[in-house]
């Protein structure tokens, strides 16, 4: 089982729409998850940080976090066309100092 | 804003030959972390480093690759023989001691290896 599952295939949205991204992991014990951007042939970019339960909102970003099913999600309201980049979901787990990373999400806002 | 920053953004070798990349941390972080990014695929982790030593190392940082602070701001990266497949985007990153650490990236460096 990976680590860090990001399995749906690119995401295209209308501009103004709301994206939405999911992630789960496979460790139990994970107690920090993140949400990067990565715009093509750039380094990766921290968006949000959630480690409790619940929503967290940022701007037009709102991370969820449901520990009990090992799922986090991402959602980016009335997207803009810069949001288009791929979207990255990690992982701290138990025990280690290093994220783990998901394959990433591709988002395509369409004007 | 504090910012990861690395050298070179581009370098290209030719298959056996060493390379070094360099990396200065946000001065105030005290974990650092190489990570790779073949083309078209995932972010992968290949090792960290706290007090002076390796903390842990990913299966892909094999007996080629070594990581050294050779002084009180740089980071690097060394690989004694490159091999096609080395051929990545290298990201080095750091993040503050305790906590939930975020990490912060700087903007890579693209190893071509012909």
């Amino acid at each position: 089982q990976k680590e860090v599952e990001q399995n749906s295939g690119p995401l295209s949205v209308p501009e103004g729409a709301i994206a939405s991204l999911n992630c789960t992991y496979s460790d139990r014990g994970s107690q920090s998850f993140f949400w990067y951007r990565q715009y093509s042939g750039k380094s990766p970019e921290l968006i949000m940080s959630i480690y409790s339960n619940g929503d967290k909102e940022d701007g037009r970003f709102t991370a969820q976090l449901n520990k009990a099913s090992q799922y986090v999600s991402l959602l980016i309201r009335d997207s803009q066309p810069s949001d288009s980049a791929t979207y990255l979901c990690a992982v701290r787990l138990r025990g280690n100092n290093r994220l783990a990373f998901g394959k990433g999400n591709q988002v395509v806002v369409i004007p | 804003e504090p910012e990861v920053t690395q050298t070179p953004s581009h370098q290209v070798t030719q298959m056996g030959q060493e390379v070094i990349l360099r990396c200065v941390p946000i001065s105030n972080h005290l974990y650092f972390y190489w990570y790779r990014q073949i083309l078209g695929q995932k972010v992968e982790f290949l090792v960290s480093f706290y007090n002076n030593e390796i903390s842990e190392k990913s299966e892909i940082f094999d007996d080629q690759f070594s990581v050294e602070r050779p002084d009180g701001s740089n980071f690097t990266l060394k690989i004694r023989s490159t091999k096609l497949e080395d051929s990545a985007m290298y990201f080095c990153a750091s993040s503050e001691a305790g906590g939930p650490r975020e990490l912060f990236f700087g903007e890579g460096s693209r190893l071509t290896v012909l």
